[in-house]
């Protein structure tokens, strides 16, 4: 099946500062959604982006479909930021079977 | 915003229980999904339902488990006899119209079996 890594495993920031979390796969895709669990364990819906690229506020994604990967941008990092993000995609040969990476753990201090 | 809900939010059973866990999907939505997520491990896909059949299933989805949408709006996974390892938090997720579409996740149902 279809392969997920994200990179860093762990990131840790002071409040203000940017970062970029990537996610590569192995295979074509249909879906690629990245999420943010919060620490009640829910998973908040960040973007639907199987190609191209999105902006929401102070976030960003970007996907290069051919060559595999996707980029999160976070600017001006909040304490609210923390949690889990994890990447998630679907394989041209799924049937709605989404494959998750196994997430970076983001911690932002005050 | 229509949103996915998932009742019971937490559940307490003991090892060789039966339990059922429910989503109420999002109106409209054709496509219906569990996932578990073991504590501190990534999400695992479980089943994908449509048409009132499951169109997919991984190997943890094994004959413990079952899926059904009883009575046209929620849509239940039953595990027949629980056991340690199967404590976890388990989402519900739909899709609206193509299967390729956004995947919504209820706020999840977590799952510990003593």
């Amino acid at each position: 099946g279809i392969q997920v890594e994200q990179s860093p495993p762990d990131l840790i920031l002071q409040e203000g500062a940017n970062s970029t979390l990537r996610c590569n796969f192995s295979d074509s895709v249909n879906n690629l959604q990245w999420f943010h669990q919060n620490p009640w364990g829910q998973l908040i819906n960040l973007f639907y982006i199987p190609s191209g690229t999105k902006q929401n506020g102070r976030l960003s994604a970007t996907t290069v479909a051919t060559e595999r990967y996707s980029l999160l941008y976070i600017s001006s990092s909040q304490t609210t930021d923390s949690g889990v993000y994890f990447c998630a995609v679907m394989g041209g040969t799924s049937y709605g079977k989404l494959t998750f990476g196994q997430g970076t753990i983001l911690t932002v201090h005050p | 915003e229509p949103e996915v809900t998932q009742t019971p939010s937490h559940q307490v059973t003991q090892m060789g229980q039966e339990v059922i866990l429910r989503c109420v999907p999002i109106s409209n939505h054709l496509y219906f999904y569990w996932y578990r997520q073991i504590l501190g491990q990534k999400v695992e896909f479980l089943v994908s339902f449509y048409n009132n059949e499951i169109s997919e299933k991984s190997e943890i989805f094994d004959d413990q488990f079952s899926v059904e949408r009883p009575d046209g709006s929620n849509f239940t996974l039953k595990i027949r006899s629980t056991k340690l390892e199967d404590s976890a938090m388990y989402f519900c997720a739909t899709t609206g119209l193509a299967v390729g579409d956004t995947q919504y996740f209820g706020p999840g149902t977590r799952l510990t079996v003593l």
